[in-house]
């Protein structure tokens, strides 16, 4: 079985501050991770995925994430907010040979972005 | 590349009722997967759909079904509806042939049940 969590169902930062978006999963195989963003009214758009190729990932607009398999976390981060960051934030899994095309998702996590 | 085109995009029916929802995946891609996503359980596998057969299939009661065509298009269907099926529902498409294969997801249809 697998899970995520996602501590913290809301954040909010200032523009230009770190963000930094928490998840951490429990998988009983290696697994693969997902960070993907919402707006309003769409759908899901990837940002990053760890595939076990290297622990730091890096994705679109400047965001990242560390594979930490001792913590078991996929913590998201960017170092500078920008307004246009501001969306719902899911982290997601999927392990094992019978888990094709099926992803666990987090909660998710709201990000506001103040001024 | 054409995206994942999902319809349509906004359906109200009533309890009792049945419906259809259709997902068009990315050309050549023959993975189709659908999410239910409501304010109260989140995101929720329904099931998967490669090279039309169910491959894999979450915990929803036998109302929620579903096929896949030949050219990869899929739809799924509710029957005898309730309140709480109202949600967005997203489909996604991938090639289908990797465990990290990125899903690439659809807009959705948001339904409202009455």
């Amino acid at each position: 079985a697998q899970s995520v969590t996602q501590l913290g169902s809301h954040v909010s930062v200032s523009e230009g501050a770190l963000v930094l978006l928490r998840c951490n999963y429990s998988s009983s195989v290696p697994p693969y991770l997902f960070w993907y963003v919402q707006y309003p009214n769409q759908g899901l758009q990837l940002l990053l995925k760890y595939t076990s190729a290297a622990t730091l990932v890096k994705g679109i607009n400047d965001f990242e994430a560390e594979f930490k398999k001792s913590e078991t976390s996929f913590h998201l981060t960017k170092p500078s907010a920008h307004m246009s960051d501001a969306a719902e934030y899911f982290c997601a899994v999927t392990s094992g040979g019978t888990s094709y095309g099926k992803l666990t998702f987090g909660q998710g996590t709201i990000l506001t972005v103040h001024p | 590349k054409a995206g994942v085109t999902q319809t349509p995009r906004y359906l109200i029916k009533t309890r009792g009722q049945q419906v259809t929802l259709s997902c068009s995946p990315i050309s050549g891609h023959r993975s189709v997967s659908w999410y239910q996503q409501t304010p109260g359980q989140g995101l929720q596998f329904l099931f998967e759909y490669f090279s039309e057969t169910q491959r894999n299939k979450g915990n929803f009661p036998g109302r929620f079904s579903g096929r896949q065509f030949s050219n990869s298009r899929s739809e799924m269907n509710v029957s005898t509806l309730e309140l709480g099926d109202s949600a967005l529902y997203l489909c996604a498409s991938s090639p289908g042939t990797l465990l990290t294969d990125t899903q690439y997801f659809g807009p959705g249809t948001r339904l409202t049940v009455l």
